[in-house]
């Protein structure tokens, strides 16, 4: 079974913080993916990787990074956390260009206040 | 980015009743997917469609991949308190492109 784990369930910030969110796979997949997650808005991409030290921007990457220094582990940065980044973070991953199905982390709800 | 119109953004029906969802995309996709996220879970994928009108079933679920493949389908039958949750229909271009995109979700919620 495919294993996609974050690092944590619920995160808790101050505005201006720097936060690190991790994600972790364990089948060797070549993609992983960060998307948020607000009501009525579904899923937005923020950044993908598709190899080691590879990453491109997803449809909202304004104040957020990303960081794959190994294959099986993709780190989202927020730089300076704002209250509008609080959301659910959600991270997922598939194994190969052009494969069509993820697989997704449990997410982080992460705060900003 | 582009985001794919899903509906009905919610539904709350009784134990035992059918429902159904679209989703529609302004754009053709090859491949259609339907994902569920339980409460305080990530998505987990239902069922994918590679073909134009293909009919494919899943337990209780059957979903349908459009004829104009602009479209797709979601279908439950007999409803059970363990169907609530987000239900997300997710579309992809083919080819080496890595992305999905997704709709906006549906909430449902399912009284015993």
């Amino acid at each position: 079974d495919v294993k996609v784990t974050q690092s944590s369930r619920y995160l808790v910030k101050r505005t201006g913080e720097k936060v690190f969110l991790e994600c972790v796979q364990d089948m060797d997949h070549e993609n992983m993916f960060w998307y948020r997650q607000d009501p009525g808005l579904g899923l937005r991409l923020i950044y993908f990787s598709y190899d080691v030290k590879m990453k491109e921007k997803g449809d909202i990457p304004e104040g957020y990074s990303v960081s794959r220094e190994k294959k099986e582990r993709f780190s989202l940065i927020l730089e300076s956390a704002s209250t509008n980044q609080t959301s659910m973070y959600l991270c997922a991953s598939n194994s190969a260009p052009g494969t069509d199905t993820q697989y997704f982390g449990p997410g982080t709800r992460l705060t900003v206040l | 980015g582009q985001q794919l119109n899903q509906s009905p953004q919610s539904m709350f029906i009784q134990e035992g009743e059918d429902v159904s969802m679209n989703c529609t995309s302004s754009s053709i996709f090859n491949t259609w997917l339907w994902y569920k996220q339980d409460p305080g879970e990530g998505p987990v994928l239902l069922i994918a469609l590679y073909k134009a009108g293909e009919l494919t079933s899943n337990g209780r679920l059957t979903a349908q991949f459009g004829i104009t493949r602009k479209d797709s389908f979601l279908n439950i039958s007999a409803s059970i308190p363990s169907d609530v949750g987000i239900y997300f229909c997710a579309g992809h271009y083919g080819g080496a492109t890595n992305k999905l995109i997704f709709g906006t979700g549906t909430l449902l919620a399912v009284q015993p």
